[in-house]
């Protein structure tokens, strides 16, 4: 149980063009879904916490109108990277909680390439 | 606020020997700590937890860690290593519910390299 899955899996972009990525709880209600960043060779860092429902709390130096996110319901959330630039090249990272729960399951990841 | 600290970005150890992974975490308050391995191009996978309790914490795949309130560490150990232990390692902090932000702070990473 406790599966989180996102897609695609890969992406590669040209610059300017935006894309969407979706982070889904296959077998339980996520009422928290988290995004994170992670930078090769680096820690992740966390982007936003999002609440379905309500708009996603950004982190300090996160945009929120170039990483726009979506909580609609208690199974997706999704990420779109607006107006991609090559510096956003990374690795996504997405995590779900159930509501009151103490441990994020995590998602494996989608790699960004924006040419 | 909470942060992590993992000593050691890259560990070698020989095929069988003991596996040692620090992490070391600030904290107004004992937190709930874990650590999750990662392989490469893919998510993060939970090896353990501590939240309350017994403070040596058994995981999967033969990891254990103890938390030392006194040290403020949650160290990583295995026995034996395997080939297949190689990995990317990553300890996380998280305030217990009801004292305060509830999101994971994780420390840099410790990539571990078995030796045959």
């Amino acid at each position: 149980g406790a599966v989180v899955s996102q897609h695609p899996s890969r992406v590669i972009c040209k610059s300017g063009t935006s894309v969407k990525i979706e982070c889904r709880s296959l077998d339980f209600q996520a009422t928290t879904m988290f995004w994170y960043r992670q930078f090769p060779k680096k820690s992740l860092m966390l982007m936003a916490t999002s609440n379905e429902g309500s708009k996603a709390t950004y982190e300090q130096g996160v945009e929120k109108d170039k990483f726009l996110i979506n909580h609609a319901s208690l199974t997706l959330s999704t990420l779109t990277v607006t107006s991609a630039h090559p510096e956003d090249s990374s690795f996504y990272i997405c995590s779900a909680r159930l509501a009151g729960g103490n441990e994020q399951f995590f998602g494996p990841g989608t790699r960004l390439t924006v040419l | 606020a909470q942060s992590v600290t993992q000593l050691g970005s890259h560990v070698s150890v020989s095929e069988g020997a003991l596996v040692l992974l620090r992490c070391n975490y600030s904290s107004s308050v004992p937190p709930y700590l874990f650590w999750y391995v990662q392989y490469p191009n893919q998510g993060l996978q939970l090896l353990l937890k501590y939240t309350t309790g017994a403070t040596l914490v058994k995981g999967i795949n033969g990891f254990e860690a103890e938390f030392k309130k006194s040290e403020t560490s949650f160290h990583l150990t295995k026995p034996s290593a395997h080939m297949s232990d190689a990995a990317e390692y990553f300890c996380a902090v998280r305030n217990a519910p009801t004292t305060g932000a509830n999101n994971l702070f994780f420390g840099t990473g410790t990539r571990l390299t078995v030796i045959p």
